[in-house]
This record gives structure tokens, sequence and C-alpha cells, in this order.
């Protein structure tokens, strides 16, 4: 198993400026992930963390708005650049080890 | 294209009611059925993942079952800490991703 934390739990931000999230898996994983959930929505694939190149967006977000880097096997982080209130979600940072798939407790973003 | 559903969207059941939980699917190149439990305001706990029609798996109240076109959470005698969201997810497709269904929304009533 893996066990995810992320920082910052949640954050009021204001509309124009970046959060960026950090992510930390407590042992070597072969893929992380960012999703983003919406209030009473399940989860939305925004993009692989490729360690060492370039993150894999899914198709509505890129790179411009949604940076990803991962450094190594454990670490990722998730900028949200020039935020709107439409950016308002639960940022859940997940982590492949073997076949299954764990996920952080999630960042709550609110902007005003 | 690639799909999971849930149903029913929501379900409450009485302390010690059984009942099941529904997700079918149609993900190509299905390599795995994973369930989640998703408290308020916290990440998805992971549950089960199945792989292969016929399999099943258990703990402690919960039992997980698939079939070539859905999977079945059953939840036997629940009790109230059982109240959560409960979300299912096929990997598969050309990435091999999770594609999520939209959750059932469990609340068992003492």
């Amino acid at each position: 198993s893996a066990v995810i934390s992320q920082k910052p739990s949640r954050d009021i931000c204001q509309r124009g400026t970046s959060l960026t999230i950090q992510c930390q898996v407590d042992s070597q994983v072969t893929m992380m992930f960012w999703y983003r959930q919406q209030p009473g929505q399940s989860l939305t694939l925004i993009a692989t963390a490729n360690q060492g190149s370039e993150a894999t967006y899914e198709s509505g977000f890129v790179i411009d708005k949604f940076p990803i880097s991962r450094p190594n096997l454990t670490f990722s982080t998730l900028t949200v650049s020039n935020m709107s209130p439409e950016d308002s979600s639960i940022y859940l940072c997940s982590a492949r080890a073997s076949y299954e798939q764990y996920f952080g407790p999630g960042t709550r973003l609110t902007v005003t | 294209e690639d799909q999971v559903t849930q149903s029913p969207e929501a379900l409450r059941l009485q302390e010690g009611e059984s009942s099941s939980l529904n997700c079918s699917y149609t993900v190509s190149g299905l390599r795995g059925l994973f369930w989640y439990r998703q408290d308020p305001g916290k990440g998805p706990e992971f549950l089960f993942t199945l792989y292969s029609a016929g399999e099943e798996k258990e703990k402690e109240r919960l039992k997980a079952t698939l079939t070539k076109k859905e999977s079945f959470l059953h939840i036997t005698a629940p009790k109230p800490e059982d109240s959560a969201t409960y979300l299912c997810a096929g990997r598969g497709g050309s990435q091999g991703n999770l594609i999520f269904g939209k959750g059932t929304k469990l609340s068992v009533k003492p």
C-alpha cells in the first residue's frame, strides 16, 4: 500500500493568483496522478505526473493552467495558475503501487 | 466510449438492513474494477480491486463481486459508521487510467 500526504489541506485564494499543492508518498511508486473533484461530483483526471519528463494531460486540461512537476519517485506538485472561482474544487493526488491505486486526503481550494 | 455507471445515486438503510450497490461498466480492455469509500471532506479510501469475472473479495461487512458487465458491493448488516459515498472505477481504455462512476451515497440510520 501507499500512504499519501498533501499540503496544504485547504486554502482560500484570490482570483488571478496561483497555488502550488504538494504531494508526498511514503514509498516509491511507478505512477502519480492529479485529480479534481468538484462539489457533489466524482473524480476527474487532470494529468499523469511523469518522473523526469513532462506530465501527460487529459482533454480539457493544459500545462499553462496546471503545471505539474515530479522530480523523483515519491514527490509531485500541482500548480493551479491564474485562478478563477471556477477552479474552486478539491484537488487529489493519487499514486499507483503495483496494481492498486491510492489517494491522498485532498486539498480544498476556494477562489474568491 | 468507456463508461462506469453506479446505482442508486443514494441509498438509505436502517442499521442491520442488508443491501447491494451496483456498478455497470463498459470499459475497453478492463484491467481491474476498483471500489473506494469516501467520507465527506476526505480522499477516497481503497477497498477492493477485482480482476476477473466470478472473483469475490470481502472486508468486514462488505463483499464485492464481479461479472463481465457489472460489479456489486454487498453490505451485510450495515452500521451507521458504514455511511459514506462508495465509488466504483474501472481501469482500462487506451491509457489504462481509472474511469470513475458518480458514486452511491449510503446513509445508515441507527
